[in-house]
C-alpha cells in the first residue's frame, strides 16, 4: 500500500478481555516496529521485527503483551486480560530494512480500556 | 540507557518568525537522528533524517543539524507559517534502527 495502515482506528474494550491491534507495513518494508504513546507521554519502544523475526522485545511492557509477524507483512499486537494502564495510542512504523533509513509510521490505533 | 530531551517544551510565536528547537541526547553512539511532527490525532510525519556521519540535511523551510560529539541537534524552521503548528519530535536511531524519542516541542504559529 502507499503507507502504513493500522486497524482498527479505534477500540474500546472492558478490563480483562484480549485486543488484537493488526498493523500492514509499506510494501517491500522488511522492518517493522511497534510504539506505544500514552496519554501526554512522549513514544515508548515495544518491539521491532526484521523480517519475521523479532530481535528485540525489550519494550514489551509485561508477558501479556505479545507480538508477531508473518509472510513479512502484516504484524499482530496482542494484548491479553487488559488492564485500564494499558490505554494508549498504539503506532506502528516500517522502514525498508537496509541501513538505517527513514521509518514511516502509520495513523495509530487508540485503545480505552474501561 | 539513551535519553533524548527536548528543549522549549513549548513555543509560541507570530507567523513570520525563525525559530529553533533543540534536542540532545546522551549516548553520542547513534545511527541517526530523525525529526518528525506529529499533529493532534494522528501519526507521526517524517521531516528530515540525518545520518550520524551527516551534518545537516534540509528540506524546504526547514534544517536540521547534527553534531554528534556533543550530542545535540537542531531543527531550524525558517518563515514560520500557522500551518507549521503541530508536536515537533527528535529521535535517535539506535541498532536496528529502534528510535528513543523526546517528549516533544509543542510549537503554535499564531496569524
Amino acid at each position: 500500500g502507499a503507507g502504513v495502515s493500522q486497524s482498527p482506528s479505534n477500540k474500546v474494550t472492558e478490563k480483562g478481555k484480549d485486543v488484537e491491534l493488526r498493523c500492514d507495513p509499506i510494501s517491500g518494508h522488511t522492518a517493522l516496529y511497534w510504539y506505544r504513546q500514552r496519554l501526554g507521554q512522549g513514544l515508548e519502544f515495544l518491539i521491532y521485527f526484521q523480517g519475521n523475526s523479532a530481535p528485540d522485545k525489550s519494550g514489551l511492557p509485561s508477558d501479556r503483551f505479545s507480538a508477531e509477524r508473518t509472510g513479512e507483512s502484516v504484524s499482530t499486537l496482542t494484548i491479553q486480560r487488559t488492564q485500564q494502564e494499558d490505554s494508549a495510542v498504539y503506532l506502528c512504523a516500517s522502514s525498508s530494512g537496509t541501513g538505517y533509513g527513514e521509518l514511516f509510521f502509520g495513523e495509530g490505533s487508540r485503545l480505552t480500556v474501561l | 540507557k539513551q535519553e533524548v530531551t527536548q528543549i522549549p517544551a513549548a513555543l509560541s510565536v507570530p507567523e513570520g518568525e525563525n525559530l529553533v528547537l533543540n534536542c540532545s541526547f546522551t549516548d553520542s553512539a547513534i545511527y541517526n537522528l530523525q525529526w518528525f511532527r506529529q499533529d493532534p490525532g494522528k501519526g507521526l510525519t517524517s521531516l528530515l533524517l540525518i545520518q550520524s556521519s551527516q551534518r545537516e540535511q534540509t528540506s524546504g523551510r526547514l534544517n536540521a543539524s547534527l553534531d554528534k560529539s556533543s550530542g545535540r541537534s537542531t531543527l531550524y524552521i525558517a518563515a514560520s507559517q500557522p500551518g507549521d503548528s503541530a508536536t515537533y519530535l527528535c529521535a535517535a536511531g539506535e541498532y536496528g534502527n529502534k528510535l528513543v524519542f523526546g517528549a516533544g516541542t509543542i510549537l503554535r504559529v499564531k496569524s
